[in-house]
Order: C-alpha cells, then sequence, then structure tokens
C-alpha cells in the first residue's frame, strides 16, 4: 500500500545550498504535482506534470525546478535554497481524480 | 477556479454529527466540489466529491444546494480521529487543485 512515496522526509540545509526532493507513485497515474505547505495555510501548487515528458508551473515555481523522470518518478530541485523556501512539500499524483498525497518533506532553510 | 470560503475553526462532540459548510457562490457548471482533509501534519487525504448530486461513502455524505453556491459536508458520527483541517476546494477540468484555508475541525471528548 505504497501509494506515493516521497524521500527525504526531513532535511536541513544552508542557505544556497541546493537539493532535490524526489517522489515516486507506483499507482500508474499520468499526473504528479508539488506542492508547499507553509504553517498555517493551505498548499500551493508550484509545479505539475500532467503526462511523462511535460511539466508546467504552478502558483509559485520561482526557485524551483522540476523532472519528470519517467512516469512513476518527478523530482522537485532547489538549485540555490533561500530562507524563505523552509516549508513542507508534498507531492501528489493522479489519473483523472482525486489527487494521492505523500506524507511530505519537512524541509528547513538556515 | 471557485472561490471557496470556511470558517476557520468549529468544534463537535464526540459521536455527533460534524456538519462543515463551505461558500463557493463562484464555481462553475462543470467545476466538481471537492473535500479533503488534512490530518496533523500528514498529505491531504481525499474525502468525496460532487458535482449537482448529493453524494454518501463510507467516510462522509456531501450535501450540495440546488443553486450550487455553497456544500456541506457531513461526518455522521465524529470520533477523535477526525480531527484534522478540512478543505473544500472547487476543481477545474485541468485537474489542479487549488487549496485555501480550510475548516480546523476539533473532536472533543
Amino acid at each position: 500500500n505504497a501509494g506515493v512515496t516521497q524521500t527525504p522526509k526531513f532535511q536541513v540545509l544552508k542557505t544556497g545550498q541546493s537539493m532535490t526532493l524526489q517522489c515516486a507513485q507506483d499507482m500508474n497515474h499520468n499526473s504528479m504535482y508539488w506542492y508547499r505547505q507553509d504553517p498555517g495555510m493551505g498548499l500551493r501548487l508550484i509545479y505539475y506534470s500532467a503526462s511523462e515528458g511535460t511539466t508546467d508551473k504552478g502558483e509559485v515555481p520561482n526557485g524551483y525546478n522540476v523532472s519528470r523522470l519517467n512516469k512513476r518518478e518527478f523530482s522537485l530541485r532547489l538549485e540555490s535554497a533561500a530562507p524563505s523556501q523552509t516549508s513542507v512539500y508534498f507531492c501528489a499524483s493522479s489519473d483523472t481524480r482525486p489527487q494521492h498525497f505523500g506524507d511530505g518533506t519537512r524541509l528547513s532553510i538556515l | 477556479d471557485a472561490k471557496t470560503t470556511q470558517p476557520p475553526s468549529m468544534d463537535c462532540a464526540e459521536g455527533r454529527a460534524a456538519n462543515l459548510p463551505c461558500n463557493h457562490s463562484t464555481i462553475s457548471g462543470n467545476e466538481y466540489v471537492y473535500w479533503y482533509r488534512q490530518i496533523h501534519s500528514q498529505g491531504p487525504q481525499y474525502i468525496i466529491h460532487g458535482l449537482k448530486n448529493n453524494e454518501t461513502n463510507e467516510m462522509a455524505s456531501l450535501i450540495i444546494t440546488e443553486d450550487r453556491k455553497s456544500s456541506t459536508l457531513i461526518l455522521p458520527h465524529a470520533t477523535l480521529r477526525d480531527t484534522a483541517v478540512y478543505y473544500c476546494i472547487g476543481f477545474n477540468a485541468g485537474n489542479m487543485l487549488t487549496f485555501g484555508g480550510g475548516t480546523r475541525l476539533m473532536v472533543k471528548p
């Protein structure tokens, strides 16, 4: 019963460091998504991939890059981490609806 | 996407029905109403969705008004494990969810 798996679960970075967050799903879904959630707030879409080989910007893409490596995997990269990127990052996948979410990566930038 | 409005918090006694309201007066004809919940710091969990008709599943019931401007999520017998933030979302055909602030439901013994 894996569903959507995110790694790592926790990470602390220094300002300026780079980091790739990994996400994999085993439900054969076409679409995958990356969200961030700041304390006390709802989720905001960073990037999404409607199908293998395609990616599009969401609401808050600045400072991030993504790669849809294959149908299963969708990674999120921070090239030069900033304290404003301290957040919980959620990956999700879907075919038509609804979206299935992973348990998140808690990222702190010092 | 439809903008949704929910009360920031609600309390409910354990074993009683929890009725969570949502206003979505700008919802368009092809937008579904989706409900998710987020327990503590876990990933959001899908609960139920509907377009026009009322819906029921093993988790909850969804009542949508005839004019589709509002809906109510009903947890028929709330338990302590139902304490969570509940999100009402207007969902477009592009398959992107827009989360608002949600309602923090506290189920009390």
